[in-house]
């Protein structure tokens, strides 16, 4: 079955403390995004991967981190600079269409609480 | 630049009954629509999208969206709704043209079916 995990679905964070969100794609698509999403507000971006060891910043991306060392993965570092990090967290990915990156896929969430 | 307005953020409807969920875009060039629901503490799954050919588009769970491009309108119908459509729905879009980012989404419109 192919398709996008993310794990923990609950992650709680100390003050202070960097948290690591999972992200992973068995479904062979080359880019992949993470979003944040905050209570009736729709999804903004915090960063995006078009392809292996390359990403670039969203609209959010002060106070989060993250790699892509493989094609089927792409961690998001929640950092202690991230000042108000409570929301739930969304990855996605793509695949070519045509040409293009156009529709994107996603992930079941994982909702980050700071205690 | 692109933006979404989802004209309604919450929808009340009563089981059986004909909903509409209505979403303008503004951008300068030709755009892919999306439409996505979002159950509570899940994330995205993709209803319908709107790519090329009829503006007609039909999608999963007996949803049908027109693109009138005249109007800048993307409006999401369905003729007989359920309880089990209660959900979040949220307008998408990206651009012919441009990076693999660039999707802008709507706030969203919270339906909510009604025995």
């Amino acid at each position: 079955d192919g398709g996008i995990t993310q794990s923990p679905k609950y992650l709680f964070r100390k003050e202070g403390q960097n948290v690591t969100l999972s992200c992973e794609q068995n479904l062979n698509h080359d880019a992949m995004y993470w979003y944040r999403q905050d209570p009736g507000q729709g999804l903004r971006l915090i960063y995006y991967s078009q392809i292996v060891n390359d990403f670039q910043k969203g609209d959010i991306a002060e106070g989060y981190s993250v790699s892509r060392e493989k094609k089927e993965s792409f961690p998001l570092t929640v950092t202690s600079a991230q000042k108000n990090p409570t929301a739930f967290y969304l990855c996605a990915s793509s695949a070519q269409e045509g040409g293009s990156m156009k529709t994107q896929y996603f992930g079941p969430g994982t909702r980050l609480l700071v205690l | 630049a692109q933006s979404v307005t989802q004209l309604d953020s919450q929808v009340p409807v009563f089981e059986e009954a004909p909903v509409e969920l209505r979403c303008n875009y503004s951008s300068s060039v030709s755009v892919y629509l999306f439409w996505y629901v979002q159950y509570p503490n899940q994330g995205l799954q993709l209803l319908l999208k709107y790519l090329s050919g009829s503006t007609l588009v039909k999608g999963i769970n007996g949803f049908e969206a027109e693109f009138n491009k005249s109007q800048t309108s993307f409006h999401l119908r369905k003729p007989s709704v359920h309880i089990s459509d209660t959900a979040e729905y949220f307008c998408a879009v990206r651009p012919f043209s441009g990076s693999a980012r660039q999707l802008t989404f709507g706030s969203g419109t919270q339906l909510t079916v009604l025995p």
